[in-house]
């Protein structure tokens, strides 16, 4: 079964406008990955983030991890068009560290 | 250097045939994956292969789906008797040593069975 669930399915913004991805999941992980993929490409690794960290950037992408509420956010700020992207969370759930548990995804429309 | 190549990039086949698709993972890397993403949807786990370890086939979704890894590079993935429902994209991923490391993913092959 799915162990990440985004939210929104769907978000449509305006350049340079910020946009916040949210990421659930259900049990203990060792770290949670955010990945984008280009319509027709495969996925393009962005940041993981470990258990025991809670904040990561890197450039524009801000990636937060609250073990408490088993959550994670990606923000993405000062959007631009080439950001239109579908983005997913995978988490390594404690205790199986062979495979990741990938969500269903969060679909990004930046508009010009 | 280079990435992950999958090929073909696309395979259009009748239904009933036998397809193979190839994946040659980033040199060096211990652990290959294949998923299947159907459109708009998430990526559905199928086999993962790490080293010389026995590969965890608990994704594939029937007897007619196969994969192989030879000399712990390349793999070839096989789906037999083709249907329909098996038309989707298929994707490979390799990463340095398991899940703990991120994944370098190819852009897939897109499979249509008419």
């Amino acid at each position: 079964s799915q162990q990440g669930e985004e939210d929104p399915q769907a978000l449509s913004i305006q350049e340079g406008e910020n946009a916040t991805m949210n990421c659930s999941y259900k049990t203990s992980i060792n770290n949670l990955q955010w990945y984008r993929q280009n319509s027709g490409r495969g996925l393009v690794h962005l940041i993981l983030i470990r258990s025991n960290e809670r904040e990561k950037h890197s450039g524009r992408l801000r990636v937060t991890l609250d073990t408490s509420k088993k959550s994670s956010s990606l923000l993405i700020t000062a959007s631009r068009a080439a950001d239109t992207a579908s983005y997913f969370c995978a988490t390594d759930y404690a205790g199986n560290n062979r495979k990741l548990i990938w969500g269903l995804g969060t679909s990004l429309a930046v508009n010009p | 250097g280079a990435g992950v190549s999958q090929s073909p990039s696309n395979k259009v086949t009748e239904k009933g045939k036998d397809v193979e698709l190839r994946c040659d993972p980033i040199s060096g890397h211990t652990a290959l994956y294949w998923y299947r993403q159907s459109l708009g949807q998430g990526l559905e786990f199928l086999i993962y292969f790490q080293g010389n370890s026995a590969p965890d086939k608990s994704g594939l979704p029937s007897d007619r789906f196969s994969a192989e890894r030879t000399g712990g590079s390349v793999s070839t993935l096989t789906i037999q008797r083709t249907q329909q429902e098996d038309s989707a994209v298929y994707l490979c991923a390799s990463s340095s040593t398991g899940a703990q490391e991120p994944q370098h993913f190819g852009d897939g092959t897109r499979l249509s069975i008419l």
